[in-house]
């Protein structure tokens, strides 16, 4: 069973770097696999941050790419994001997805983490 | 435009059938994907690709698309259907992913 765990700090202060890791258990980071990061401020929608591939090929939320790190850790079957220069805008829960990309024409995110919350606050 | 619309809220009484919708010009190149997130849970996916069901989803949902719409159908709507809906799909060039606004069902 696939399961994905989000971890890092809950409050992090204006300006500063939001950084999450995310544990995969019960599959390899090397798999055919998107890993992805999606958020969603209180009381609002998703939105897509982005997602890397093992080979470290990496996409980005236009509005979010200026500020944004996916980075990947085989070693440790993790993935990771950076998210710098953060605001009051960024405090949402976080999530990390997996992807599939099922044929050329559709994808979809099978497993979610359990997402965390992370306030930015003084 | 590589924006999915979805209407903000929609109801359906117990057991009727609903559907709810997702509209964007990119949903000509891809097809959508539809997660359920129940209030304090993570979003789980219900329909992806050609209409198809993650194991463990209820036959009484069900998807289709035609031209820039998506659909997600719930034949005969349990009070444990209730929840918000979101439509995923990808941008014209796939290497964005967009969500839609998401749709507050409730079920009366």
């Amino acid at each position: 069973q696939v399961q994905l765990q989000e971890s890092g700090p809950g409050l992090v202060k204006p300006s500063g770097t939001l950084s999450l890791t995310c544990a995969v258990s019960g599959d390899s980071i090397t798999s055919d696999k998107w890993w992805s990061w999606v958020r969603q401020p209180p009381g609002k929608g998703l939105e897509w941050i982005g997602e890397i591939f093992h080979t470290g090929s990496t996409n980005y939320n236009p509005s979010l790419k200026s500020r944004v790190t996916i980075s990947v850790d085989k070693s440790k079957n993790k993935f990771s994001l950076n998210l710098n220069s953060v605001t009051a805008a960024d405090t949402a829960v976080y999530y990390c997805v997996s992807g599939i990309w099922g044929g050329s024409d559709w994808y979809f995110m099978d497993i979610w983490g359990k997402g965390t919350t992370v306030a930015v606050s003084s | 435009s590589s924006e999915l619309t979805q209407d903000p809220a929609v109801s359906v009484a117990l057991g009727q059938t609903v559907r709810i919708t997702c509209q964007g010009d990119s949903l000509r190149n891809f097809y959508a994907s539809w997660y359920q997130q129940k209030p304090g849970q993570a979003p789980t996916l219900v329909i992806y690709g050609h209409n198809y069901r993650p194991s463990g989803i209820p036959d009484r949902f069900s998807g289709s698309t035609s031209g820039d719409a998506a659909s997600l159908t719930i034949t005969g709507a349990q009070a444990e259907d209730e929840a918000d809906y979101y439509c995923y799909s990808r941008d014209s060039s796939a290497d964005r992913g967009i969500f839609g606004g998401g749709t507050r069902l409730s079920v009366l």
